[in-house]
């Protein structure tokens, strides 16, 4: 059974601070997904992750994936208080996606 | 990306009824969907999972006669909550995509209330 475990499940940190989110996963992947939610809205797709040692950076954020470790990071560069949102991180596997428990991110200004 | 329109957005509905949720999408074909819950301040959890002509595969613990799941066209899929309760109020999340091992793409969910 594909288990995802997210953590920390909860941040709080300060601006301008780097800070890394991880996802373990306990059987190999098709692909793996991180996704960022706001408050009452949907999911909003922020890096795909194909292969091992794929590496995707946007702005602040930058994923990577090692599938040998099972294992992705979401890391933060010097964050800024628009980046306060849930981070979820799925696996794609055998035709499932499952997420992980989410990551709530707090960044106080 | 690919699109995925979810309709309704948000739907209030009395206790006993039932509310059909849609998922549709919009430029490309989906032999595959997935249908998800998200109650407040937790995770999605995926309720079923809906191929094309098939009936669809229900995870562990979901009432398949309780959400009916219709996936009967490459576009369409339906997530139907039949006689619903207050505790059957959540966010409800749909998936799509072209086939196994391809991106899946978002709806942009439906907030379901029972009153």
């Amino acid at each position: 059974e594909l288990k995802v475990e997210q953590n920390p499940l909860f941040l709080s940190m300060q601006e301008g601070k780097n800070y890394t989110i991880y996802c373990n996963y306990s059987t190999t992947s098709d692909r793996l997904y991180w996704y960022r939610q706001d408050p009452g809205k949907s999911l909003e797709s922020l890096f795909v992750l194909l292969s091992n040692g794929a590496v995707k950076q946007e702005g602040r954020l930058m994923a990577s994936l090692d599938t040998k470790a099972r294992l992705s990071t979401l890391h933060i560069t010097a964050a800024v208080h628009d980046l306060s949102a849930t981070y979820f991180c799925a696996v794609d596997r055998d035709d499932k996606i499952i997420f992980g428990k989410g990551t709530r991110l707090h960044i106080l200004p | 990306g690919a699109v995925v329109s979810q309709h309704p957005s948000r739907v209030i509905c009395k206790s006993g009824t039932s509310v059909k949720i849609e998922c549709r999408s919009l430029d490309f074909q989906a032999t595959t969907m997935f249908w998800y819950r998200q109650f407040p301040k937790q995770s999605l959890m995926l309720m079923a999972t809906s191929n094309e002509g098939s009936k669809a595969t229900y995870e562990q613990g979901v009432e398949k006669d309780k959400f009916l799941i219709n996936h009967a066209s490459l576009t369409l899929s339906t997530l139907t909550v039949t006689s619903a309760h207050p505790e059957d109020s959540s966010f409800y999340i749909c998936s799509a995509r072209t086939g196994l091992g391809t991106e899946a793409f978002f709806g942009q969910g439906t907030r379901l209330t029972v009153v």
